[in-house]
């Protein structure tokens, strides 16, 4: 069974960092692409970020661009978010999801809160 | 704005088929296949469709998806209390060079 569970939300302060995990088991971690996805409170879905299986590609929505980083790790079956310069706006739920033409399957999101 | 647009809102009765359209550009769906994504409240994002119109193992054939030129649509026969969610297309852009998804469509069952 695929599994992806996230982890290190948070309140932060603006201006100040994060770092999102997502442990992924059930599936062969280095077979695919792995997203993040979030969703700003009553608001609809955005994607954020990708990677491509050996993390030799990543993409990222400009609001993003330069502040937020995307990494894995193959052997230990995780995904990485790293969030800098944390804005009111990153407020959101933020979902960890495996790509295969698309996010497939999604983990039950983690919620970072930016506020002072 | 949503570079993918959807209707905010679509409502149909118990037994009813409804459709939930979704309209983008050559960029992104006129040049790559489209996801739909229900999302029941509280919980995570579900792939309801994917490849336009495959569906995942276990979505039930009620659920049904097709594309053609710049335009997807998600279709919904035999309505049921519990379709009652929002529901999200989602496509590749090749300009942006991003995944972008609609702005969502909650369905009312009355």
């Amino acid at each position: 069974e695929v599994q992806l569970v996230e982890s290190g939300g948070g309140l932060v302060q603006p201006g100040g960092s994060l770092r999102l995990s997502c442990a992924a088991s059930g599936f062969t971690f280095s077979g695919y692409w792995m997203t993040w996805v979030r969703q700003a409170p009553g608001k609809g879905l955005e994607w954020v970020a990708n990677i491509k299986q050996d993390g030799s590609e990543k993409y990222y929505v400009d609001s993003v661009k330069g502040r937020f980083t995307i990494s894995r790790d193959n052997a230990k079956n995780s995904l990485y978010l790293q969030m800098n310069s944390l804005r009111a706006e990153d407020t959101a739920m933020y979902y960890c999801a495996r790509s295969q033409g698309g996010p497939d399957y999604w983990g039950q999101g983690t919620l970072v809160t930016v506020s002072s | 704005q949503s570079v993918l647009t959807q209707p905010p809102s679509a409502s149909g009765t118990p037994g009813q088929r409804v459709t939930i359209s979704c309209s983008g550009s050559s960029s992104n769906i006129g040049s790559n296949t489209v996801n739909w994504y229900q999302q029941l409240p509280g919980t995570a994002p579900k792939l309801l469709v994917n490849s336009n119109n495959q569906r995942p193992s276990g979505v039930p054939d009620r659920f049904s998806g097709s594309k053609s030129g710049t335009s997807a649509s998600l279709a919904i026969s035999g309505l049921q209390s519990e379709d009652e969610a929002d529901y999200y297309c989602a496509v590749w852009d090749d300009s942006l060079n991003g995944r972008v998804f609609g702005g969502g469509t909650k369905l009312t069952v009355l």
